[in-house]
């Protein structure tokens, strides 16, 4: 079946880093996608990775992927206030035009 | 980049009134456009989506329907709103591994 697990909230303190993590179901080739959403506002890509690799670092952000256990996660770096949203892990499998959402995870940047 | 331009913000509807929500996208031509609802600022639901001009898939039974006239537009209708399709209306377009979303409609059923 189609279902993307995410924990419902996060808080963390300015400067540490946040690990959001997420567990999806689809278990043949598959883009995994981070978006991030503040209040009133649509959602932002922030970065994606295919199924075939294990890591993509993007500046702060560092995506792992555990094929095995289908969990994926989003690591912020050196968190700061403005990283405080809720974000979004989704999935589509290859060859296909779903993307299917978690329930986002509420991330809360304490000064 | 893909830019997606939704109208309007926002919306104040009567229960039982008709519902016309825009989305056009500038940036790239045949993308696959969906529409998303996002009740309660959490999760989102895939309501709608199209891979071509005049093709439309639906994922819930419900008051809507999609339709997609021009290549980068796509539009979201009611004949009679409920007060159940209040909630926050993303439309998103997908070209390639990538989708992009709009800022979003609020829509309220009062």
């Amino acid at each position: 079946g189609e279902d993307v697990e995410q924990s419902l909230f996060l808080s963390v303190r300015e400067g540490d880093s946040s690990v959001i993590n997420c567990t999806y179901t689809d278990s043949s080739s598959t883009y995994l996608y981070w978006y991030k959403q503040e209040p009133g506002a649509g959602l932002q890509l922030l970065t994606y990775i295919f199924s075939n690799m294990d890591m993509k670092q993007d500046q702060r952000l560092t995506v792992l992927l555990n094929k095995k256990d289908k969990h994926l996660s989003l690591r912020i770096a050196d968190t700061q206030t403005g990283d405080s949203a809720i974000y979004f892990c989704a999935e589509r499998a290859a060859g296909t035009y779903k993307y299917i959402f978690g329930t986002g995870t509420r991330l809360k940047v304490l000064a | 980049s893909q830019t997606i331009h939704q109208w309007p913000a926002t919306l104040v509807q009567p229960v039982g009134s008709p519902l016309s929500l825009e989305c056009t996208v500038e940036g790239t031509s045949n993308p696959n456009l969906y529409w998303y609802r996002q009740a309660a600022g959490r999760g989102l639901q895939l309501l709608f989506y199209s891979v071509g001009i005049g093709q439309i898939s639906s994922e819930v039974p419900q008051n809507l329907s999609a339709s997609r006239p021009q290549d980068r537009q796509f539009i979201l209708s009611s004949k009679k709103l409920l007060l159940s399709d209040s909630g926050f209306y993303l439309c998103a377009s997908g070209t390639g591994a990538m989708a992009f979303f709009g800022q979003g409609t609020r829509l309220t059923v009062v």
